[in-house]
């Protein structure tokens, strides 16, 4: 079946600019995540959904990153204002759960947005 | 808090050499720990993982065993491709129960036929 989808692949965007970036997960999956990727690091975490609570935004770098998931299914990444230390591929991944005090469940990774901020 | 630690890349390798990728942790407790691979231009997938203290984890060829005393879980595999070439990850999960991954920085490894 489909993977994890992440729409643009990439984005270009003037510093002040709004953007958004999309995240289809596997169909079924109840948990979503966000993930910042900076050149040459790895994937940090953003925020956390279940269905379509936010359980964990605590990886947001400011109050201009913005998450939702309306539906418990796609979700959106909202950056207002951009700034040029914004310019990093974010990650989205799925999973079927995950809860405190199971076992980890496997996350399946998206392509990523690039997103670059002149 | 909890992190990892990896060797810097890149590794730059012939086909068929002998692969060794370090990672060491810090962690409370004794965490499940996970090797990641990033394919170019592909999302992270899950390589292997090991859930308790000498276990080893194992999929396509490549190793790694969970060394409590050393506080380490070493990537390795026996003879590399050049299919190989990726970017690998070392993780370990937080200790607040939500079992969200903490990555290491990554460690490129480039296979020359």
């Amino acid at each position: 079946g489909a993977g994890v989808s992440q729409s643009p692949r990439y984005k270009v965007a003037k510093r002040g600019q709004d953007v958004a970036l999309r995240c289809d997960p596997i169909s079924g999956h109840v948990s979503l995540f966000w993930y910042q990727q900076a050149l040459g690091q790895g994937p940090e975490f953003l925020t956390y959904f279940q269905n379509e609570a936010q359980l964990d935004k605590s990886g947001l770098p400011s109050d201009r990153f913005f998450a939702e998931r309306p539906e418990g299914s796609v979700s959106t990444l909202k950056i207002q204002r951009t700034q040029q230390e914004d310019s990093a591929v974010y990650l989205c991944a799925s999973s079927l759960a995950v809860f405190a005090g199971a076992s980890y469940n496997e996350q399946f990774f998206g392509p990523g947005t690039r997103l670059t901020v002149l | 808090g909890d992190s990892v630690t990896q060797m810097e890349g890149p590794v730059t390798l012939s086909e068929e050499a002998f692969l060794t990728i370090n990672c060491t942790y810090t962690a409370t407790g004794y965490p499940s720990l996970f090797w990641y691979v990033q394919y170019p231009g592909e999302g992270l997938q899950l390589l292997l993982k090991a859930t308790k203290a000498d276990d080893k984890g194992s999929n396509k060829g490549f190793e790694a065993t969970y060394r409590k005393e050393t506080t380490s879980f070493h990537l390795e595999k026996g003879s590399v491709q050049v299919s190989d070439s990726a970017v690998y990850f070392c993780a370990l999960p937080s200790s607040g129960g939500s079992y969200i991954p903490t990555f290491g920085r990554g460690t490129s490894l480039i296979v020359h036929p």
